[in-house]
């Protein structure tokens, strides 16, 4: 079993669709971080989180400690949001390091 | 600010010969650099943690004398594929965390470099 588990793998939506994917990891954290990566590759921190719940535009990542999870909704989902977005946890293991999740293939349709 | 760049963003090399990628964090110190391996549809992979002006270590089932890395300052860590064959054509992914001054180290965040995309003739 994966420390860090996310779901949905892949993801189709409507333009202008709510959209959650769910990240639940099994490990003691530092913080949890919300990553997009584009089809280019690049990758683009969205939110690091270690409490409660963080707001940036149509996005909006919440985790709950006690539970070992957390969230993230798009609202008004939008073609350019068409990426994968990857759960990731912080965790110090002799030097802080990333365990990531294996990701969330998002396309949304015009 | 937390800019990372990485050059080049894309080789072609034939197999037997080195290439080297260099990643830089622009606006900040790092002391500590990443290096990431990803295959297409796969997440990304940890090769080894460069820490500056020493040893990078590696993760288990990497060739050190194959990938050798080199932290020589705050700001710049490079990945050399020495030899490279088709089997190393891959995406690699370089992250720098952020050194907060004020705040101290915690917590911790990685900050990527937009890839190089190496493809192995």
């Amino acid at each position: 079993k994966n420390e860090v588990e996310q779901s949905p793998q892949n993801l189709t939506a409507q333009e202008g669709e709510f959209i959650t994917i769910n990240c639940s990891y099994s490990v003691g954290i530092s913080a949890l971080h919300w990553l997009q990566q584009h089809p280019g590759g690049g990758i683009v921190s969205l939110f690091m989180l270690s409490s409660g719940k963080k707001k940036h535009g149509r996005l909006i990542a919440t985790i709950n400690i006690q539970e070992k999870h957390s969230s993230l909704h798009i609202t008004a989902s939008h073609p350019r949001d068409s990426a994968v977005y990857i759960c990731a946890v912080s965790l110090w293991s002799g030097t802080y390091k990333y365990i990531f999740g294996t990701g969330t293939r998002l396309k949304v349709l015009a | 600010g937390a800019v990372v760049s990485q050059h080049p963003s894309w080789v072609i090399c034939k197999s037997g010969t080195s290439v080297k990628i260099e990643c830089r964090s622009l606006d900040f110190q790092a002391t500590t650099m990443f290096w990431y391996r990803q295959f297409p549809k796969q997440s990304l992979m940890l090769m080894a943690t460069s820490n500056e002006g020493s040893k990078a270590t590696y993760e288990q089932g990497v060739e050190k004398d194959k990938f050798l890395i080199n932290h020589a300052s705050l700001t710049l860590s490079t990945l050399t594929v020495t030899s490279a064959h088709p089997e190393d054509s891959s995406f690699y992914i370089c992250s720098a965390n952020l050194i907060n001054e004020r705040e101290g180290r915690v917590p911790f965040e990685q900050f990527f470099g937009p890839g190089t995309r190496l493809t192995v003739l």
